[in-house]
């Protein structure tokens, strides 16, 4: 079976420094992968995705940046955060394949980032 | 992204029946989503629906499409403590991989 691996639960960080968010699947191949970020009072806003190796495309203009370095392997990060980069950072993915039977996203745990 | 918006708060009575709505902006869009988001955690999916259809029914939830409006609801009959979550509206576009969220509904079902 599938799974996500989302790493990790929880990060506070100062204000300038870089980050790194990690987020691996298992049990699948060639999977769309992506990020979301769910700010505090706040619905879940899709950053970036990604339907193959160092294939990426942002959604929103931001300080963060996304890479897929393997086929499972999916890393967020800045070089330097704001305070406004805080927020729960959840993982996703996706199958590949024709509609509709793919058209489902499987979350990660989650990442609660707090910059101070 | 596209827009979906979602009212923030509902607060039901355990027993009764809730209903979460939704609206989204796409017209393309062809699929429909609800996930449901404990505390803590990631969003699980809930049920979806195609854009070819009026409602789908699965056991205590029910959804209601009207691409007219481009308007989603979620019933949840029978509404147990258990309920109590945050609803997202989430939609798909029928020309890319993306997938779209609302605002999401914070439920709270009171014993």
């Amino acid at each position: 079976s599938q799974t996500i691996h989302q790493w990790p639960a929880t990060l506070v960080q100062p204000v300038g420094s870089p980050l790194s968010l990690e987020c691996t699947v298992e049990g699948t191949s060639n999977p769309n992968l992506y990020w979301y970020r769910q700010a505090a009072g706040r619905g879940l806003q899709l950053l970036f995705y990604s339907v193959g190796i160092g294939q990426i495309s942002s959604e929103v203009p931001q300080n963060l940046s996304a890479s897929r370095p393997q086929d499972r392997q999916f890393i967020l990060s800045s070089k330097k955060l704001l305070l406004s980069d805080s927020g729960f950072y959840l993982c996703a993915w996706s199958l590949k394949g024709q509609r509709p039977t793919n058209e489902k996203l499987f979350f990660g745990s989650g990442t609660q980032l707090s910059v101070l | 992204g596209e827009d979906v918006e979602q009212s923030l708060f509902l607060s039901v009575r355990e027993g009764d029946s809730s209903v979460i709505n939704c609206t989204y902006t796409d017209s393309s869009s062809t699929y429909l989503y609800w996930y449901k988001q404990e505390p803590g955690a990631g969003l699980q999916l809930l049920t979806y629906i195609f854009s070819n259809m009026d409602m789908k029914q699965d056991q205590r939830l029910t959804v209601l499409l009207n691409k007219k409006d481009k308007h989603l609801s979620l019933r949840i009959a029978d509404t147990q403590t258990g309920d109590s979550a945050i609803y997202f509206c989430a939609e798909s576009p029928n020309t890319g991989n993306q997938f779209y969220f609302g605002t999401g509904t914070s439920l709270t079902v009171i014993p």
